[in-house]
């Protein structure tokens, strides 16, 4: 089966402009993950949604936001872009969520903030 | 606030040496993750240890749950050039992530 598909998967902006990553899960999955990897901070959660509802989520601030619609699919979006934000963006689907379920990572959008 | 600290950040070995990666706590975890990640891609999931003092094989690749459920670890047996990778943990329904540990198998 298709595995989790990031779109796009590489981007730039300027510094100020807001940006819109999408992320479709494994079909039936329901749960989806945001993740944010830099070098330096390593792997941090953003939040998770599912069934169309923010279930969790990690300490960024309000400029990071998403969502989720019927078909599971997922978006993230990010406003007032600082340079700080550039990073490598993972989404994540699991069929429930919870601690022992697997999660199946994307390949990631790389987005550069300039 | 919980976190998971790996050691060590970054492991650079010979094809067929045995090494140890280790992710410790001081927080208890209900279970733990371990991910290996190569460039240009996702995490993918290794394995989930659940009961503390656990032990679970995967072909050469050996993880230990510790008995309080704090800490674990990752043994992999005659390392192959394939084993290149970063290797991840994570806990806290896979909302907190250790830093990594970096393995570089050398042919």
């Amino acid at each position: 089966k298709a595995g989790v598909t990031q779109t796009p998967r590489y981007l730039i902006k300027t510094r100020g402009q807001q940006v819109t990553l999408s992320c479709s899960p494994i079909s039936g999955h329901r749960s989806v993950s945001w993740y944010q990897q830099t070098p330096g901070q390593g792997l941090q959660f953003l939040f998770e949604y599912f069934s169309e509802t923010q279930r969790n989520k990690g300490n960024f601030p309000g400029r990071f936001s998403g969502r989720q619609f019927s078909n599971s699919r997922s978006e993230m979006n990010v406003s007032t872009l600082e340079l700080g934000d550039s990073a490598l963006y993972l989404c994540a689907s699991s069929g429930m969520g919870g601690s022992n379920t697997e999660a199946f990572f994307g390949q990631g959008t790389r987005l550069t903030v300039v | 606030t919980q976190l998971l600290e790996q050691s060590p950040q970054f492991l650079s070995i010979q094809e067929g040496e045995n090494l140890t990666v280790y992710c410790n706590s001081s927080s208890v975890f209900s279970s733990l993750q371990w991910y290996r990640q190569e460039p240009g891609e996702g995490p993918v999931l290794l394995v989930t240890v659940v009961t503390g003092g656990e032990v679970k094989k995967l072909k050469r690749l050996t993880f230990q749950f510790g008995d309080a459920r704090k800490d674990s670890s990752l043994h992999i047996t005659a390392a192959q050039t394939g084993d290149t990778g970063l290797y991840l943990c994570a806990g806290g329904f896979k909302t907190i992530f250790g830093a990594g540990t970096r393995l570089f198998v050398k042919a």
